[in-house]
C-alpha cells in the first residue's frame, strides 16, 4: 500500500539534545512538508521541498532542519536551538498540481522534551 | 498574518442535524480550497475540495460551498454522525504561483462534536 510513514509515534528528548524524526513516502510525489500542530495554532509550516536536493523554510523554521537527498525521504532535525519543541509533527507529500486531493499526511510524531 | 481563518474554536450538534463548518481567507490568489478531517493522534486526512471555478461541490453527506466575493467557504454535513466528531481544517492553494507552487495554507481548525 502506497502511503507516508512517520517513526517514531512517541519521541523523548531531553533538553539541550537534538533528535531526527522521520518520514518515508513511495507515492512517488515530488513534494514533502513538514507541519507542525499545537492546541489552538493548527498546522504551521516548518520546511517543505518541492525536488530532491532542494528546500525551503516555511513559517517556523528557526530551531529546525531538513535535507532530502532521497525522493522518498524528509527527516527533520529539531535542534536544540528550537525554545518550544514539544509538539505534535506532521509529514506529508504531494503531487504536482495535485490540488484535488491535497497532502497525504503521516500519522504524526509526538515529540516530548523532558 | 493568517491568511485562512477558522473563527470557530469549537461546534456542537446533535446527531442527524446539519453541520456547517465556516472558513475565510484574505488572499484573493488563491484557486484551491480543501477540507481536512483529523482525529487525535492521527494525520489530517482529506475530505473534499472545490476549485475556484465552482460555488458548489457535494460528495455523499458532504457539501463544501464557496462564495468567492465575500472570500468564504463553508462546509455541510447532513445528517451530522457521532462518528464525525473530530477537527476540521480548511486549507487553500494558490497554483502556479513559483516557489509557492502546491503550497496549502490551513486555518486552526474547528473541532467539531455531535451528540446522540
Amino acid at each position: 500500500d502506497g502511503g507516508i510513514t512517520q517513526s517514531p509515534k512517541y519521541l523523548f528528548r531531553k533538553e539541550g539534545q537534538n533528535v531526527t524524526l522521520s518520514c518515508e513516502q513511495n507515492l512517488n510525489h515530488d513534494a514533502m512538508y513538514w507541519y507542525r500542530q499545537d492546541p489552538g495554532q493548527g498546522l504551521r509550516l516548518i520546511y517543505y521541498s518541492q525536488i530532491v536536493n532542494d528546500f525551503q523554510k516555511g513559517d517556523i523554521a528557526e530551531g529546525y532542519s531538513v535535507s532530502r537527498e532521497k525522493k522518498e525521504s524528509f527527516p527533520l532535525t529539531v535542534t536544540s536551538a528550537q525554545k518550544n519543541p514539544t509538539a505534535f509533527y506532521l509529514c506529508a507529500s504531494s503531487s504536482p498540481g495535485g490540488m484535488v486531493y491535497g497532502y497525504t499526511f503521516g500519522s504524526g510524531t509526538r515529540l516530548t522534551v523532558v | 498574518d493568517q491568511q485562512v481563518k477558522q473563527n470557530s474554536p469549537s461546534l456542537s450538534v446533535q446527531e442527524g442535524r446539519i453541520s456547517i463548518l465556516n472558513c475565510d481567507y484574505t488572499n484573493s490568489m488563491f484557486d484551491y480550497f480543501l477540507w481536512y478531517k483529523k482525529y487525535p493522534a492521527e494525520g489530517p486526512t482529506f475530505l473534499i475540495s472545490i476549485s475556484s471555478i465552482k460555488d458548489k461541490n457535494e460528495d455523499g453527506r458532504f457539501t463544501v460551498f464557496l462564495n468567492k466575493s465575500a472570500k468564504h467557504l463553508s462546509l455541510h454535513i447532513v445528517p451530522s454522525q457521532p462518528g464525525d466528531s473530530a477537527v476540521y481544517f480548511c486549507a487553500a492553494s494558490g497554483v502556479g504561483r513559483g516557489s509557492t507552487l502546491g503550497r496549502l495554507y490551513f486555518g486552526r481548525g474547528t473541532q467539531l462534536t455531535v451528540w446522540p
